[in-house]
């Protein structure tokens, strides 16, 4: 079955390292998303990319990098300049560039740091 | 720009009452308009979308939601509630021709047997 698969569910850290969450879409979308979800905070945009080797900053980009080197993949990385890392993390894709359409999300991993 | 404000953190009905969450939203420019529910510890999925066709628009599992320019409103609302509706609830605006989606706060549905 099509749809996107994020590893780990759950991942713990210690304070100072960095962490890499995996995303993985066999849709064929062209873009794909990282969300960050805190209680009582909606969604919020961490990085977008629309096509392989290009990204976007989004609204909460600080201490986060990400990469598209396949179409199929979208890494984030939390690094230990992110001042608050523990949250849930979300991946989305949608088929186009402009979002008239639906995004498809991930099942999330939730980060907790120790 | 757009932005999304949901009314209510956190709703509480009755099983077979009616479900009513309210989405007011600010765009510039025509919005494609969205509702996504999330189930506890899972990702978010679609319910429904607005894109400037008819402007009551019917989703998955008995949802529905009407748009109203006058008003900036894209309520959702279902006659019947059942225990399964019972997680969070988000609305979400973009322009059109945009290239992301802005996310409200989030309502959390609670069912009361």
């Amino acid at each position: 079955d099509g749809g996107i698969t994020q590893s780990p569910k759950y991942l713990f850290r210690k304070e100072g390292q960095n962490v890499t969450l995996s995303c993985e879409q066999n849709l064929n979308h062209d873009a794909m998303y990282w969300y960050r979800q805190d209680p009582g905070q909606g969604l919020r945009l961490i990085y977008y990319s629309q096509i392989v080797n290009d990204f976007q900053k989004g609204d909460i980009a600080e201490g986060y990098s990400v990469s598209r080197e396949k179409k199929e993949s979208f890494p984030l990385t939390v690094t230990s300049a992110q001042k608050n890392p523990t949250a849930f993390y979300l991946c989305a894709s949608s088929k186009t560039r402009q979002n008239t359409g639906e995004l498809f999300f991930g099942e999330g991993s939730r980060l907790t740091v120790l | 720009a757009q932005s999304v404000t949901q009314l209510g953190s956190h709703v509480s009905v009755s099983e077979g009452a009616l479900v009513l969450l309210r989405c007011n939203y600010s765009s510039s420019v025509p919005p494609y308009l969205f509702w996504y529910v999330q189930y506890p510890n899972q990702g978010l999925q679609l319910l429904l979308k607005y894109t400037s066709a008819a402007t009551l628009v019917k989703g998955i599992n008995g949802f529905e939601a009407e748009f109203k320019k006058s008003e900036t409103s894209f309520h959702l609302t279902k006659p019947s509630a059942h225990m399964s509706d019972a997680a969070e609830y988000f609305c979400a605006v973009a322009g059109q021709g945009a290239q992301k989606l802005v996310f409200g706060q989030g309502t959390r549905l609670t069912i009361n047997p």
